[in-house]
């Protein structure tokens, strides 16, 4: 069973400070890996998708990468501002068909 | 373009009563998911319809939880003799089309009190 795992469950930075984000997944054999952000009372906006062949992917401020054979992603979120603050959940999918396996999220708070 | 959209945004329903949720996927878009989202607890998967094919229906915790997908568009999920613990939000997913690396499109939730 595939397992996602996201540590710490809270971070907060000062404004303006390099970030990373990891996650950690259980059986590597995955189709894709997805970073999502939600924001209080909202449902989750997809920040990047990295594909199991792929080694990173980058958005803006946002990079992404994908380690498969040890089980992990990092999202790196650069020069940090105050509207970074949300929750950041990675998820994967084992399958072209399969459910995406979700973590419990990574609580940002970016401080003025 | 419209995104997801998901109906109510906010119910509040009586113990032992049955409620139905809508969840209203982009146009074109053949796969939708729906999770649930409980306080301090990860998205937890219920059922994925992919195209035409039998939806994959593991996650679905108990048998008062059913979903239909009509006409491969609107789907509606199910709790039928509804208890507290169902209360969370639950949330609908779509994307482009199954087996493919399309990124997947959330809805707003619906906020579920079981009081």
């Amino acid at each position: 069973k595939q397992e996602v795992t996201q540590i710490p469950a809270a971070l907060s930075v000062p404004e303006g400070e390099n970030l990373v984000l990891n996650c950690s997944f259980t059986d590597s054999a995955i189709y894709n890996l997805q970073w999502f952000r939600q924001d209080p009372g909202k449902g989750l906006t997809s920040l990047l998708l990295i594909q199991s062949s792929q080694r990173e992917q980058t958005s803006g401020r946002l990079n992404a990468s994908l380690d498969k054979s040890s089980g992990r992603s990092t999202l790196y979120i650069a020069a940090s501002q105050p509207g970074d603050s949300a929750t950041y959940l990675c998820a994967v999918t084992t399958g072209a068909n399969s459910k995406l396996t979700f973590g419990k999220g990574i609580t940002l708070s970016v401080r003025p | 373009g419209a995104g997801v959209s998901q109906s109510p945004s906010n119910k509040v329903t009586e113990k032992g009563k049955d409620v139905e949720l809508r969840c209203d996927p982009i146009s074109g878009h053949t796969a939708l998911y729906w999770y649930r989202q409980s306080l301090g607890q990860g998205l937890e998967f219920l059922i994925y319809f992919q195209g035409n094919s039998a939806p994959d229906k593991s996650g679905l915790p108990s048998d008062r939880f059913s979903a239909e997908r009509t006409g491969g568009s609107v789907s509606t999920l199910t709790i039928q003799r509804t208890q507290q613990e169902d209360s969370a939000v639950y949330l609908c997913a779509s994307s482009r089309r199954e087996g493919s690396n399309s990124p997947l499109h959330f809805g707003n939730g619906t906020r579920l009190t079981v009081t």
